[in-house]
């Protein structure tokens, strides 16, 4: 049974510009959540995805914005790239359509933006 | 309101227990714990939905005091793979996880 897997690992980019993250759900998950983790910090809310649409929306700029497709895999879009957006993100699964909360993460893509 | 975890760190001795406090200032509906490895993704231990409830997996267990708007996470007899980053996370809504700022557990040989 595949975990949640994100894709890509790694990623350079340059200030100004704009990135798309990936992210496949555990199987069996309708749920995807993305969090942003700056190093030495715990991972903070980005925003949620159930049934393609945007449920809950943590403190980030609408620079920040994403997709759930029919197959609940989902994107995170990040555009006018900040120095300060060099993080680990991370994309994090879970059934709330079958009542079950507790959220499964992958193994992250580090963001480095120069 | 991000949760408030206790002691920001710990060293252990192989063997030894530990016990890692959560509390919240708003009401908690749920607790989460997660582990996680240096430059690995968290990991989920559990989850506390309601209060009083306790539960455990191998020597490490957790309870929930609902009204207290606390948690604690009990390791017993530590092993050197529970080494990590433990966070704690509120649940207001079981949809958006709010993380504490992580206890660094080390456990030596």
């Amino acid at each position: 049974d595949a975990g949640v897997t994100q894709s890509p690992t790694h990623l350079i980019k340059t200030r100004g510009q704009q990135v798309t993250l990936r992210c496949s759900p555990k199987s069996g998950h309708d749920t995807v959540s993305w969090y942003q983790q700056a190093l030495g910090q715990g991972p903070q809310f980005i925003f949620q995805y159930y049934e393609e649409e945007e449920r809950q929306r943590g403190n980030f700029p609408d620079r920040f914005s994403g997709h759930q497709f029919p197959n609940y895999s989902s994107e995170l879009n990040v555009n006018a790239l900040l120095l300060g957006d060099s993080a680990l993100y991370l994309c994090a699964s879970s059934d709330v359509g079958g009542g079950a909360y507790e959220q499964y993460f992958g193994p992250g893509t580090r963001l480095t933006v120069t | 309101q991000q949760p408030v975890q206790s002691p920001q760190a710990v060293i252990l001795r192989e063997g030894e227990d530990a016990v890692i406090n959560c509390s919240s200032s708003k009401a908690l509906y749920s607790v989460h714990w997660y582990r996680q490895k240096h430059g690995e993704a968290p990991v989920f231990l559990m989850i506390l939905l309601k209060g009083g409830e306790q539960k455990g997996h191998d020597k490490i267990s957790a309870s929930f005091n609902e009204k207290k708007q606390q948690s604690s996470l009990y390791l017993t007899a530590s092993q050197l793979s529970y080494s990590g980053t433990y966070f704690c996370t509120s649940g207001g809504s079981n949809y958006k996880l709010t993380f504490g700022k992580g206890t660094l557990l080390t456990v030596n040989p």
